[in-house]
């Protein structure tokens, strides 16, 4: 138990609908990164949220955005679905943005996208 | 820019072998983070090991041990006597101070009984 959820487990959408993804970060954790993860690859990074603002971003498009909330839950939120959206969508939290010793990134069970 | 490599994609063992994976990564920070991650088919990354980059000990847990040498970039994962429940996708990560992480393609393991 890494104490990170999401929600939901398993939804499948039509092309050019919107999603909601959501996730609960692990007590004490206040930086929350979403990763994209397609079938046979490993995980690639979208963005980072920390204090409820964008801390960082990976290569992929506007239609790709997120909130952070003052419990530090997060949402990943994806618009105009596209078929190679498609994939695991996985939410990791950390105690802070930064890596000194001690802090460690853990993963949620993650949310299975499928756009038809 | 980051890269890490897992140039091992698919590994297939009889119970009880030992087994090792390879990671092989660059970057150009002096001070990065090394990460094993083990995915069962379930989905989550369920976390093995973070190594600092200033700390090349290596690291026994269990059946599990890491072999971090930074002269060569690599922080390779050994098994030792391989159970079934080993069975899983292994992924090998890095990331700077930012804990923002890259990850290599990974490797399935496969442990027949």
């Amino acid at each position: 138990e890494t104490g990170v959820t999401q929600s939901p487990t398993h939804l499948i959408k039509t092309r050019g609908q919107q999603v909601t993804l959501r996730c609960s970060s692990q007590s004490g954790h206040n930086t929350v990164s979403w990763y994209q993860q397609a079938l046979g690859q490993g995980p690639q990074f979208i963005f980072q949220y920390y204090r409820e603002e964008e801390n960082g971003r990976g290569n992929f498009p506007p239609r790709f955005s997120g909130l952070q909330f003052p419990n530090y839950s997060s949402e990943l939120n994806v618009n105009a679905l596209e078929l190679d959206d498609s994939a695991l969508y996985l939410c990791a939290s950390s105690r802070i943005p930064r890596m000194p010793t001690g802090n460690t990134i853990y993963f949620g069970e993650g949310s299975w996208l499928t756009v038809v | 820019a980051q890269k890490v490599t897992q140039a091992q994609t698919e590994i297939s063992v009889v119970e009880k072998e030992d087994v090792t994976l390879d990671c092989v990564y660059e970057t150009r920070d002096t001070t990065y983070y090394l990460f094993w991650y083990k995915q069962p088919p379930s989905g989550e990354l369920v976390f093995l090991i973070r190594r600092n980059s200033f700390d090349e000990q290596n690291e026994i847990s269990g059946r599990y041990s890491w072999n971090f040498q930074k002269s060569t970039s690599s922080f390779n994962f050994t098994i030792t006597a391989s159970q079934v429940v080993d069975s899983a996708v292994y992924f090998c990560a890095l990331t700077g101070a930012n804990s923002k992480l890259t990850f290599g393609k990974g490797i399935t393991l496969s442990v027949r009984p």
